[in-house]
Parts: C-alpha cells; sequence; structure tokens
C-alpha cells in the first residue's frame, strides 16, 4: 500500500530540545494530520491541517501544510519525557481513505 | 466520553483458522474504518464502513471482511490466517457526516499473533 515519506525515521535527542520532523509525498492532500503514537496504544490525534499553508499549534506542537499541499512538518518545542513515541503523519486520499507515513520514532533522554 | 474499544486486546491463532476482530465507535460516530500494522510499519488501511454498508476497501485480500451491526459497532473477520497476517489491527471512528475528510479517532488496537 501507499505510505508517505517521513523523515527522520529516528530522533534521540536530550529533554529541552526542539524537535522538527516531516512529511513528502509525491500527491496532493487535501488535509494533514498528525498522530502519537505510545507502544502497544493506538494512534491519537495531536494536531489537523485541512488548508494550504495553514499553521495550527497545539501547546508545544506546532505543525503546518505546506502551500504544494505535498508536504507537512511537526515541531515540538521544549521536549519533555512524556513524547516519546512514535509520530505518523496522515493524509486524506480519496473519499475518507487515510494514508500514513512511515514514522519518526522520538527518545528524549532525561 | 469513552473512546473507540476493541476487544479482543490480544488473539493467537494458528495458520488456517479465522479471526474475529470487533471494534466499538465512539459514541455518536457511524464511521468504522479498519488498519492494519505490521510490525516496523505504518498503518495500512483495510476497510470503511458506513451506515452498515462497506464504502471503501483497501488492498487486501477477500478473506479479509468485515461488516457493521445497526448499533454502528463493526467485526472485521480474516479467514485462512497466514502468518504475515500477525499485526496490530487498530480501528478508527468518525462522525460520519458525509463529509470527505473526517477526522478518525483510534482505539488502542487488537494484537493478533498467528502461529
Amino acid at each position: 500500500g501507499q505510505q508517505l515519506n517521513q523523515s527522520p525515521q529516528s530522533m534521540f535527542i536530550q529533554e529541552g530540545e526542539d524537535v522538527s520532523m516531516n512529511c513528502t509525498s509525491s500527491s496532493i492532500f487535501n488535509t494533514w494530520l498528525w498522530y502519537k503514537q505510545d507502544p502497544g496504544e493506538g494512534p491519537v490525534l495531536l494536531i489537523a491541517l485541512y488548508k494550504a499553508g495553514e499553521l495550527t499549534s497545539n501547546g508545544r506542537l506546532t505543525a503546518q501544510f505546506g502551500i504544494t499541499r505535498k508536504d507537512s512538518f511537526l515541531n515540538i518545542s521544549a521536549s519533555i519525557p512524556s513524547d516519546v513515541g512514535i509520530y505518523f503523519c496522515a493524509g486524506h486520499q480519496g473519499f475518507q481513505k487515510l494514508v500514513f507515513g512511515t514514522g519518526t520514532r522520538l527518545l528524549v533522554s532525561p | 466520553e469513552a473512546g473507540v474499544t476493541q476487544s479482543p486486546t490480544h488473539l493467537i491463532k494458528t495458520r488456517g483458522q479465522q479471526a474475529t476482530l470487533r471494534c466499538s465507535p465512539i459514541s455518536g460516530h457511524t464511521s468504522v474504518y479498519w488498519y492494519q500494522q505490521a510490525l516496523g510499519l505504518g498503518l495500512q488501511f483495510l476497510l470503511w464502513y458506513d451506515e452498515g454498508e462497506e464504502r471503501n476497501r483497501g488492498n487486501f485480500p477477500p478473506r479479509f471482511s468485515g461488516r457493521q451491526f445497526p448499533n454502528y459497532s463493526s467485526e472485521l473477520n480474516v479467514n485462512a490466517l497466514e502468518l504475515e497476517d500477525s499485526a496490530l489491527y487498530l480501528c478508527a471512528s468518525s462522525i460520519g457526516q458525509g463529509g470527505s475528510q473526517e477526522t478518525q479517532y483510534f482505539g488502542p488496537g487488537t494484537r493478533l499473533l498467528v502461529l
């Protein structure tokens, strides 16, 4: 199945550092969503973006919907240990069908 | 408000058997989605049900099937299990108002192991 290209694959940072990850596609998407998945759990929605160029924040998280509609980034500021997990981007392709990125595994050292 | 629930949490089967996984959506949601997440991989779209009907299907063989009940809960059935069917199966729900890009909320998943 199709997946979005997400980078980096993994990151190991120190508590307090800022983090940036991005997602790209060769196709245009009409929405971009960012989810976080903890081990053994389902993904939890962090931020949803619906318009090209849109910049949205949720606490320490900021995400943007690229102008070309083919990319998105997620920034996490002042990381804390509970930010550990796998972050997935996702976009709607066709009616209600979500395509997911390959994931970015984040590890935070206290 | 209760989230999406799934049962069982874990399921162990042998090759050739059938597996049935269950999902209850968030109250008020009518659309249910199923995804497969193999170990170390991203989520792959399996099926979408709305108002009791299958609306869309991912690139999976016909032995992956399901249904949605009048109370909007859903079952995923996997027949003739193969080793590579071992994965976390995630269910999501959305409000089902007819929009093309509704936000989907996920359950905790059922981990299926095929021996």
